[in-house]
């Protein structure tokens, strides 16, 4: 079936760095995508998301890039914290249907 | 407060026998899911309900059956429990369509 993938799965960075965490995905009905961060221990944490008609949105540190020519989207996190070690989920919601997860980037941030 | 409550966090228990696991939330959403994480971290959505409706119901053994006594609520019972069914199981709650999803922090079900 279809899926949303990611490209790395470990992350390694160093504190202060800029972080990007890619993921690829297949369903092109997706309209909606989401990126989750999960600590250990703990549910998913929705970070940013965002709709297809637009191809970049920014939060607090967190920028989300959508390229849906290549089916792929991107979470930007700068000057990257030791707090911000986690696993990173995208998820896509295929026009209001149930959220796919990819598979999850474990992001580890060195002091 | 906690938005989306389950219990319980832990849960060990022998092949065969037959547990419930209880969620809550407190944010007014319309819809309620159960998912299940493997010890790979894979996310997989279970059940999905609506107003106390079951709209998603994906390829789960009927073992497991989920219930909705009202729209804060969606409880998962797991009847003759397998060695396979030990995993992680997330409930989230959202106002449904596409709109971010708010999960709680898991039961850890462990089956000896």
């Amino acid at each position: 079936g279809e899926n949303v993938g990611l490209h790395l799965p470990t992350l390694s960075v160093q504190e202060g760095d800029n972080s990007i965490i890619n993921c690829a995905y297949s369903n092109s009905a997706s309209d909606y995508f989401i990126w989750y961060k999960q600590e250990s221990g703990k549910g998913p944490q929705f970070i940013i998301d965002i709709r297809s008609n637009m191809d970049k949105r920014q939060g607090q540190r967190v920028t989300v890039l959508l390229n849906k020519t290549v089916k792929h989207l991107s979470l930007q996190i700068a000057a990257t914290q030791p707090g911000d070690s986690a696993v990173y989920f995208c998820a896509e919601n295929p026009r209001g249907g149930k959220l796919i997860f990819g598979q999850g980037t474990e992001l580890s941030v060195k002091p | 407060d906690t938005a989306v409550s389950q219990t319980p966090k832990y849960l060990v228990t022998q092949m065969g026998n037959d547990k419930s696991i209880k969620c809550e939330q407190n944010l007014g959403h319309d819809t309620m899911y159960w998912y299940k994480q493997d010890s790979k971290k894979f996310l997989k959505i279970m059940f999905s309900y609506n107003n106390k409706e079951l709209i998603i119901n994906e390829t789960v053994p009927n073992r497991f059956s989920p219930k909705s006594p009202d729209k804060a609520h969606l409880n998962l019972h797991i009847n003759s429990l397998e060695l396979g069914d030990s995993a992680v199981y997330f409930c989230a709650s959202s106002q449904g369509g596409s709109q971010p999803q708010h999960f709680g922090d898991g039961t850890r079900l462990s089956i000896l």
